[in-house]
């Protein structure tokens, strides 16, 4: 079965730090972009962070720039989101998703991963 | 850049068709046919439902469709069945690599 799992997450106070990690499994990771998607409570969806299958390229929305860090580990099917200097407006439920191999959609979602800033 | 304007919400009844529209600009919509549509239920992760302006992924109905004229992109969800009442997000690539979501609608299903 073709499944993104994430984990991490969690309450962290505003300046805090907190990684997440998204572990994909029934297909080649290795070959297909990673992105990190979120969604603030009865908010929409917003783009956050994409990663190259190589990890040669790394691009984010700017709210999140010199803060967050996408990273990947092929070996291990897994990209990671390092978030420092949260806000209390990064509360959010964080997706990890695949972008289709040679299409612009995110087709296979992780379960979702709660993050909240707040002291 | 602010998000893709959609509709707050849209209904209609079983059976019937609704559209709902996504609005972006001349860096997005307008430029590039790389639009994709997503289904989202209470509580629950995403779903994609069109992608490149107008595909369906394998196990998606061909009553969902996609279509996009200038900057507007457009969702048609024909047969309304009740497990369609759901939010529904579009999504443009907006170059360099970089993604823009839409407001969100709320499909009720009369």
């Amino acid at each position: 079965e073709v499944q993104l799992v994430q984990s991490g997450g969690g309450l962290v106070q505003p300046g805090g730090s907190l990684r997440l990690s998204c572990e994909g499994s029934g297909f080649a990771f290795r070959s297909f972009w990673a992105t990190w998607v979120r969604q603030a409570p009865g908010k929409a969806l917003e783009w956050v962070a994409n990663i190259k299958q190589d990890e040669s390229d790394k691009y984010y929305v700017d709210s999140v720039k010199g803060r967050f860090t996408i990273s990947r580990e092929n070996a291990k099917n897994s990209v990671y989101l390092q978030m420092n200097s949260l806000r209390a407006e990064d509360t959010a439920v964080y997706y990890c998703a695949r972008k289709g191999g040679s299409y612009f959609g995110f087709d296979v979602w992780g379960q979702g991963t709660m993050v909240s800033v707040s002291s | 850049q602010s998000a893709l304007t959609q509709p707050r919400s849209v209904s209609g009844s079983p059976g019937q068709s609704v559209t709902i529209s996504c609005t972006g600009t001349t860096s997005d919509v307008g430029v590039y046919n790389y639009v994709s549509w997503y289904q989202q239920h209470p509580g629950t992760a995403p779903k994609l439902m069109i992608y490149d302006v107008t595909k369906r992924p394998s196990g998606v109905p061909d009553r969902f469709s996609g279509s996009k004229s200038g900057n507007t992109a457009s969702l048609t969800i024909s047969g309304l069945q009740a497990d369609d009442e759901a939010d529904y997000y579009c999504c443009s690539y907006a170059g360099g690599y970089t993604f823009i979501f839409g407001g969100g609608t709320k499909l009720t299903v009369l």
